[in-house]
């Protein structure tokens, strides 16, 4: 079936400094890339939608400038979480979109110290 | 949007007992709900799913019903065993190739020995 990595699983960043997160579809071609967050205990909210060669769709409330992502292949979705704060620190995960189905990365625990 | 719901937040049951979360959505041009299983730190793992032109759908111990008049659909495990101890989350679709999910809020499910 569709598989979709993610990476890094875990990352723990100083306060300020940007941390990248990659999702990469193995077997199939990611058109439409969803990217969501999910604090503590509760659900996952999407934050942005991204097309491979065109810009992102990000929900209300998400900071685009903050939050960069790119897809700029069919296989490669990256999200960038800028100048991160303590605050940022999250379960962030990527959600690939293909005609076969949905698939859900692994996850990446971001802590920002 | 699309806005889900779901209750309990919350379910404790004893081992072998059946188990059933439910979910309410909003948009009636929703016509696609899985409901995944998440442990903690991992990605959602889908477990059903049903689409809007069929009512019931069961696969094994697992089961997912859908009254597409009222908005409503739930999840019904039943001889629950400790391992299925987790957060579930319903989540609600146009099904169209490229949309996202809204997600219910989840349950925490406890399976007591």
């Amino acid at each position: 079936g569709a598989v979709v990595s993610q990476h890094p699983s875990r990352v723990i960043c100083k306060s300020g400094t940007s941390v990248k997160i990659e999702c990469r579809s193995l077997d199939f071609q990611a058109t439409t890339m969803f990217w969501y967050r999910q604090f503590p205990k509760q659900s996952l909210m999407l934050m942005a939608t991204s097309n491979e060669g065109s810009k992102a769709t990000y929900e209300q409330g998400v900071e685009k400038d903050k939050f960069l992502i790119n897809h700029a292949s069919l296989t490669l979705s990256t999200l960038t979480v800028t100048s991160a704060h303590p605050e940022d620190s999250s379960f962030y995960i990527c959600s690939a979109s293909s005609h076969q189905g949905y698939t859900f990365g692994s996850g990446t625990r971001l802590t920002v110290v | 949007g699309e806005n889900v719901e779901q209750h309990p937040s919350t379910l404790s049951v004893q081992e072998g007992d059946s188990a059933v979360i439910k979910c309410t959505y909003s948009d009636s041009a929703s016509n696609y709900f899985p409901w995944y299983k998440q442990e903690l730190g991992k990605r959602p793992q889908l477990i059903i799913d049903i689409r809007s032109n069929v009512g019931e759908k069961k696969d094994q111990r697992i089961a997912v019903t859908l009254n597409k008049t009222a908005k409503h659909f739930s999840l019904h495990i039943t001889e629950t065993q400790p391992e299925d101890s987790a957060v579930y989350f319903c989540a609600a679709s146009s099904g169209n190739y490229g949309q996202n999910f809204v997600f219910g809020p989840g349950t925490r499910l406890s399976v007591l020995p």
